[in-house]
């Protein structure tokens, strides 16, 4: 099984350029999250998903938008890039199992705007 | 908002050593994850608790839930190199909402050979 694929692995970007970061899992998942991570600070979560069709905010959104049309797929958005999104982005997803719901991550992108 | 304290932040030690990690919260978590990460690389799932005063143990990691669901500890027996990397403990929300998980700052874990 591929588990949660995410596109690109690298990319750079432009101050005020736009893009998709691509992520795909194959696990039937209902729940699904986008996460970012800076050097000392954790991961943040930037929005989630219980459905398809249904998203939410996390705790740091501003700057970012997601779609959920399918169980499979969950895209994130950035519209006008800035050097503070400069950073390690983690798609994830999760099932309700035994013992909670325990995440799988895919292996990230990482961004760097200049 | 909930928050994970990790300590330590960074450890370095040698072969065949014995460590313990620790993961601290004012607030009851409705489970408790342990994650490991390699550089370049997402978080892999290593181990879920959920019952207070759980223990659960993986080959030499022994991971603990406090009774009180607050804290738990990740203690590893005779480290090896492969065992370097992030670690992060995750709480799972106590509300509606315990598919969604809050990370600690993680311990970054260097095992010298």
């Amino acid at each position: 099984n591929a588990g949660v694929t995410q596109t690109p692995k690298f990319r750079i970007l432009k101050i005020g350029q736009s893009m998709t970061l691509q992520c795909t899992q194959d696990m039937n998942h209902n729940y699904m999250y986008w996460y970012r991570q800076d050097p000392g600070m954790g991961l943040k979560l930037i929005y989630y998903s219980v459905g398809a069709g249904i998203t939410d905010k996390g705790e740091v959104p501003n700057g970012y938008n997601v779609s959920r049309s399918t169980t499979e797929d969950f895209p994130l958005r950035l519209e006008l890039a800035a050097p503070s999104q400069t950073s390690v982005y983690f798609c994830a997803s999760s099932s309700l199992g035994q013992g909670g719901y325990g995440y799988t991550f895919g292996s990230g992108t990482r961004l760097t705007v200049v | 908002t909930q928050l994970l304290e990790q300590s330590p932040q960074f450890l370095s030690i040698q072969e065949g050593e014995n460590l313990t990690v620790y993961c601290n919260s004012s607030s009851v978590f409705s489970s408790l994850q342990w994650y490991r990460q390699e550089p370049g690389e997402g978080p892999v799932l290593l181990v879920t608790v959920v019952t207070g005063g759980e223990v659960k143990k993986l080959k030499r990691l022994t991971f603990q839930f406090g009774d009180a669901r607050k804290d738990s500890s990740l203690h590893i027996t005779a480290a090896q190199p492969g065992d370097t990397g992030l670690y992060l403990c995750a709480g799972g929300d106590s509300g509606g909402s315990n598919y969604k998980l809050t990370f600690g700052k993680g311990t970054l874990l260097t095992v010298n050979p």
